[in-house]
């Protein structure tokens, strides 16, 4: 059972613009909601992070945007790079614990 | 400081032999966890161990099994391969402290069962 839904699967962006993914939860008991960065060969890395008490968090060009009524987040992307070119998942867990509920991941290109 | 380390990097296994795989979290840290990666399925949890005791068990069968030492250093065991095994495999270490809790991920180990 997918407990979190995230898309699009894969996202074309220019350089300078924009780039948003979307995630939907369904356990309601998912307390932490982090987003994930994956380069090839590399393992996912945290990027940013937020708690349902709180409807968005900003990290430089990084914003999380939480709707704890609708159960969906998002990441935006501001003045993406090509650097930024990588596969993202939101995530979702429960207290502090590892067992962690990933989506399905998006990849990410960002062209000049 | 040295990150998550993750032993082989890759391999190469055929059907029904065995393979155990090694993870040795950053230092400090006392929880492992283990993640399985592929195109289809995404990242699918395995299970998690704190203090040589695991915490978690995802939804694996038991072909799978895992285990953590007192150094935390843990390993990960599948046995009887299947074609479907090929995969990533991913190790995440963190340091427990409950609330946020960060996982750091290893490289992974690439498995391919022919």
């Amino acid at each position: 059972q997918q407990q979190v839904k995230q898309s699009p699967q894969s996202l074309i962006v220019q350089k300078g613009g924009i780039s948003i993914i979307n995630c939907a939860y369904e356990n309601t008991a998912f307390d932490y909601f982090p987003w994930y960065q994956q380069f090839p060969g590399k393992g996912p890395a945290l990027l940013i992070a937020i708690r349902p008490d709180v409807s968005e968090k900003k990290e430089g060009r990084f914003t999380i945007s939480f709707n704890k009524s609708a159960k969906q987040f998002s990441l935006h992307i501001m003045d993406s790079q090509p650097g930024d070119s990588a596969t993202y998942f939101c995530a979702a867990s429960i207290g502090g614990y590892q067992k962690v509920t990933f989506g399905t991941g998006t990849k990410l290109q960002v062209i000049p | 400081k040295a990150g998550v380390t993750q032993t082989p990097r890759y391999l190469i296994k055929t059907r029904g032999q065995q393979v155990t795989l090694s993870c040795s979290p950053i230092s400090g840290h006392r929880s492992v966890s283990w993640y399985q990666q592929t195109p289809g399925q995404g990242l699918q949890f395995l299970f998690e161990y704190f203090s040589e005791t695991q915490r978690n068990k995802g939804n694996f069968p038991g072909r799978f099994s895992g285990r953590q030492f007192s150094n935390s250093r843990s390993e990960m065991n599948v046995s009887t391969l299947e074609l479907g095994d090929s995969a990533l495999y991913l190790c995440a270490s963190s340091r427990d402290l409950g609330g946020a809790n960060v996982l750091t991920f290893g490289a992974g180990s690439r498995l391919t069962v022919l």
